[in-house]
């Protein structure tokens, strides 16, 4: 089946610093990845919608400017949290769809659990 | 306001016996579902669908009951193996929404051997 690759699968960093988490299609070509962020024993929160070659749709509440996403090819889109705070902390999930097939099937990638000291 | 609920956190089964989590929305413009089963530090995995033009989809021991008019769907595991335990998310769109799905909260079940 399809799969996506989220990387790092961990980091830990300190306040203050950037980290950037990449999420790749490996079989198949990607127009629209989104990007979770899952609280422990929560949902899975849609935070934006990143499109390729165009400007990523942000949630409602979700800081542009604070989680910049770059979705530079059709197989791989980047989440970088800027200046990363303690309550950054968290499990950030990426899916995408295969451009060439329309169900509602989302493919996720294993998830980049992030620690801010 | 959570458009998808799963009121159940928990769930424990018997090895062998029927597994049913239980998932309701509020959004009526729903019209396609998914279920996801997620280990701990993994990200999900689609398990099986259904369409709104549908009230059941089997795949193996899954089945997805959808009740339109009570806006509840449910996912039945039978029988329930002790590989099953996971957390279970639902999940809904609406089509032409370039298929952005709403997540319920989760279900862990947990299958007794």
């Amino acid at each position: 089946g399809a799969v996506v690759s989220q990387h790092p699968s961990r980091v830990i960093c300190k306040s203050g610093t950037s980290v950037k988490i990449e999420c790749r299609s490996l079989d198949f070509q990607a127009t629209t990845m989104f990007w979770y962020r899952q609280f422990p024993k929560q949902s899975l929160m849609l935070m934006a919608t990143s499109n390729e070659g165009s400007k990523a749709t942000y949630e409602q509440g979700v800081e542009k400017d604070k989680f910049l996403i770059n979705h530079a090819s059709l197989t791989l889109s980047t989440l970088t949290v800027t200046s990363a705070h303690p309550e950054d902390s968290s499990f950030y999930i990426c899916s995408a769809r295969d451009r060439l097939f329309n169900t509602g099937e989302l493919f996720f990638g294993e998830g980049s659990r992030l620690t801010v000291l | 306001d959570q458009q998808v609920k799963q009121n159940s956190p928990s769930l424990s089964v018997q090895e062998g016996r029927i597994s049913i989590l239980n998932c309701d929305y509020t959004n009526s413009m729903f019209d396609y579902f998914l279920w996801y089963k997620k280990y701990p530090a993994e990200g999900p995995t689609f398990l099986i669908s259904i369409s709104s033009i549908k009230d059941k989809n089997e795949d193996g021991r899954f089945t997805v009951f959808l009740n339109k008019s009570a806006k509840h769907l449910s996912l039945h595991i039978v029988p329930s193996q002790p590989g099953d335990s996971a957390v279970y998310f639902c999940a809904a769109s609406v089509s032409g929404s370039a298929r952005q799905l709403t997540f319920g909260s989760g279900t862990q079940l947990t299958v007794l051997p």
